[in-house]
């Protein structure tokens, strides 16, 4: 039972184009949502996140939507950079879970950003 | 400030074996766990723990145990390896709502590859 759903494995675009990941989940308690970048040889680093209670938040040449009808986010990156490269893993969280963050990741969407 | 640091970053195993991973963090998070990825699964917890003393199942703890004997440390423990459990694995932290902490912002370390023949 998939919880957190990453539908592309891979996604290749241009430099300078936008790269647009997305991500799907099923269990209703979540309320809290995340995307970690991953470089190969290197554990995770946080990148963005997004409460329910809003729909959209962006950090420089990050964003990250959110649809709770939907049940879908997504993160867009502009422009992108080869140095964006990576593996990218979408994660959410239940607020009941109040002791620590017990995140559930989906399975990871690698981008390749071309020169 | 070495962050989350993971010993060993290799090992190999054979069928029974047993070994212990340790993760060692120097930011002095309450929170601790332990992850394990697989190609086309992402990123699975095995056990987490709130504080030092504590320790708790995460989604996958079948075959695998753990103590947090001090707050820097967290162990996780293969008592019979099985190749099911070849893997990489990841610890992380962090430090939680009340310490000022983000929801959901983990620190991992760089992962330990173990194989299982």
């Amino acid at each position: 039972d998939q919880q957190v759903k990453q539908n592309s494995p891979s996604l290749s675009v241009q430099e300078g184009r936008i790269s647009i990941l997305n991500c799907d989940y099923t269990n209703s308690m979540f309320d809290y949502f995340l995307w970690y970048k991953k470089y190969p040889a290197e554990g995770p680093t946080f990148l963005i996140s997004i409460s329910s209670i809003k729909d959209k938040n962006e950090d420089g040449r990050f964003t990250v939507f959110l649809n709770k009808s939907a049940k879908h986010l997504s993160l867009h990156i502009v422009p992108s950079q080869p140095g964006d490269s990576a593996v990218y893993f979408c994660a959410a969280s239940a607020s009941e879970e109040t002791s620590g963050s017990r995140l559930t990741f989906g399975e990871g969407t690698q981008l390749t950003v071309n020169p | 400030n070495a962050g989350v640091t993971q010993t060993p970053k290799f090992r190999v195993l054979k069928t029974g074996q047993s070994m212990t991973l340790l993760c060692a963090q120097d930011m002095n998070h309450e929170y601790m766990y332990w992850y394990r990825q697989d190609p086309g699964m992402g990123l699975r917890l095995i056990h987490y723990s709130v504080g030092e003393g504590t320790t708790a199942k995460g989604e996958v703890p079948d075959g695998y145990n753990v103590s947090r004997l001090k707050k820097q440390n967290f162990l996780l423990g293969l008592e019979s390896a099985a190749p099911s459990q070849t893997s990489v694995y990841f610890c992380a932290s962090n430090r939680g709502l009340l310490a000022g902490g983000l929801i959901g912002e983990l620190f991992f370390g760089e992962g330990s590859r173990l194989t299982v023949l």
